[in-house]
């Protein structure tokens, strides 16, 4: 399995106050990405980041943004977190260095925002 | 704009009868086709990767093929241990290296 860690597992937070998640991987792959998925929607890209300090907006960009101070971690924040906000959080990573560049993915956060 | 489609949304299956899940996509040029699993509670799980037309790949009880327009993922004589989401993406060709995923067709396989 790729070494990627999620935390926290489980969050329930207030509408109104900001969350950070954290994705660490221990592959030394260059991309990161977080997802979103709900019911009837799938996966969304949030963010993703193809470097150290190199970050971009995904589909669903609005009210989080992110940051990659090292190769191995990759945050994201809700600067406000609202009830729209409630949802499953995936990190992926991928390598572009390979011939083949799969996402592996981590657990997963639930997040609830009340 | 990428796009990926998957049918059915759903599908129920006895054990031991054999069907085929769809994964139909648009992209400017594909680099890869990619099928994962997902178990419930769990993040997708990466099962294969197919780059050209007329590619298949096999996994003990699942096989995927590749066409210029889909992707099907055939499953024969299911066990109830592949009930699971199965998710599509692709990767398009020219820099960057984001995945777009499909919403998946979500499998159960009754004994």
């Amino acid at each position: 399995d790729a070494g990627i860690t999620q935390s926290p597992r489980h969050k329930v937070t207030e509408t109104g106050t900001p969350v950070t998640l954290r994705c660490h991987q221990t592959e030394n792959h260059r991309y990161m990405y977080w997802y979103r998925q709900d019911p009837g929607h799938g996966l969304r890209l949030i963010h993703y980041s193809y470097g150290v300090k190199d970050t971009d907006k995904g589909e669903v960009s609005d009210g989080y943004s992110v940051s990659r101070s090292k190769t191995e971690d990759f945050l994201l924040t809700l600067e406000s977190a609202t009830s729209s906000q409630t949802s499953v959080y995936f990190c992926a990573i991928s390598d572009s260095d390979r011939a083949n560049t799969e996402a592996f993915f981590g657990q997963g956060t639930r997040l609830t925002v009340v | 704009e990428d796009q990926v489609t998957q049918s059915p949304e759903a599908l129920r299956l006895q054990e031991g009868e054999s069907s085929s899940l769809n994964c139909s996509y648009t992209v400017s040029g594909l680099r890869g086709l990619f099928w994962y699993r997902q178990d419930p509670g769990k993040g997708p799980e990466f099962l294969f990767t197919l780059y050209s037309a007329g590619e298949e790949k096999e996994k003990e009880r699942l096989k995927a093929t590749l066409t210029k327009k889909e992707s099907f993922l055939h499953i024969t004589a299911p066990k109830p241990e592949d009930s699971a989401t199965y998710l599509c993406a692709v990767q398009a060709v020219g820099g960057s290296y984001i995945p777009t995923f499909g919403r998946g067709t979500s499998l159960i396989v009754h004994p």
